[in-house]
């Protein structure tokens, strides 16, 4: 099983332009999470699902759309990028949503935009 | 404002010392989990604790639960240069969402 994987693993975009990131999971699981770490802040909470089809805000949506139409994908997009949305990010699955659950996370995204 | 203040940010150290990293919190959180990230990867669950009080030990590494589930600690004793990473502390409410509120890590250097 490959886990969580996510593509591209580094971008550079320009401010405005528009980009998707794209994370997938093999092991069946039913919640997906988008997270961004910035130094000295963590990692934040930007969207999830609880299943196939549904999607909701996290911590920090603004500026971040997803969806997920096959249980396996869950994808991030940026209709307009800003600088502010220089970071990595990283896409974690886990089996259902309750407290103890492990989140597995991917290896990340590096995202640079000028 | 930073619901999860880890303490301390960084911590460079010897082969052999002893350390300990705080989580705290003034919410109560119906679990803790530990996560341990190594450069250019994702972070990596190393406990969960969900009881208060509740202490796990994981080789040379003991972590602690409060008893008011505000806060919890990771100790390790005589660190290795294989132990160097980010240390992430994340704390779980009561609900089905299976959202986490991270603190903002813990940078560990272990020098041979």
């Amino acid at each position: 099983n490959a886990g969580v994987t996510q593509t591209p693993k580094f971008r550079v975009l320009k401010t405005g332009q528009s980009m998707t990131l794209l994370c997938a999971q093999d092991m069946n699981h039913e919640y997906m999470y988008w997270y961004r770490q910035d130094p000295g802040m963590g990692l934040r909470l930007i969207h999830y699902s609880v299943g196939e089809g549904t999607t909701a805000k996290g911590e920090v949506p603004d500026g971040y759309n997803v969806s997920r139409l096959k249980k396996q994908n869950f994808l991030l997009g940026l209709e307009s990028a800003a600088p502010s949305q220089t970071s990595v990010y990283f896409c974690a699955s886990s089996q259902r949503g309750g407290v103890q659950e492990t989140q597995y996370f991917g290896p990340g995204t590096r995202l640079l935009v000028l | 404002t930073q619901l999860l203040e880890q303490s301390p940010q960084f911590l460079s150290i010897q082969e052999g010392e002893n350390l300990t990293v705080y989580c705290n919190s003034s919410s109560v959180f119906s679990s803790l989990q530990w996560y341990r990230q190594e450069p250019g990867e994702g972070p990596v669950l190393l406990v969960t604790v969900v009881t208060g009080g509740e202490v796990k030990k994981l080789k040379r590494l003991t972590f602690q639960f409060g008893d008011a589930r505000k806060d919890s600690s990771l100790h390790i004793t005589a660190a290795q240069p294989g132990d160097t990473g980010l240390y992430l502390c994340a704390g779980g409410r009561s609900s089905n969402t299976g959202k986490l509120i991270f603190g903002q890590g813990t940078t560990l250097q272990v020098k041979p």
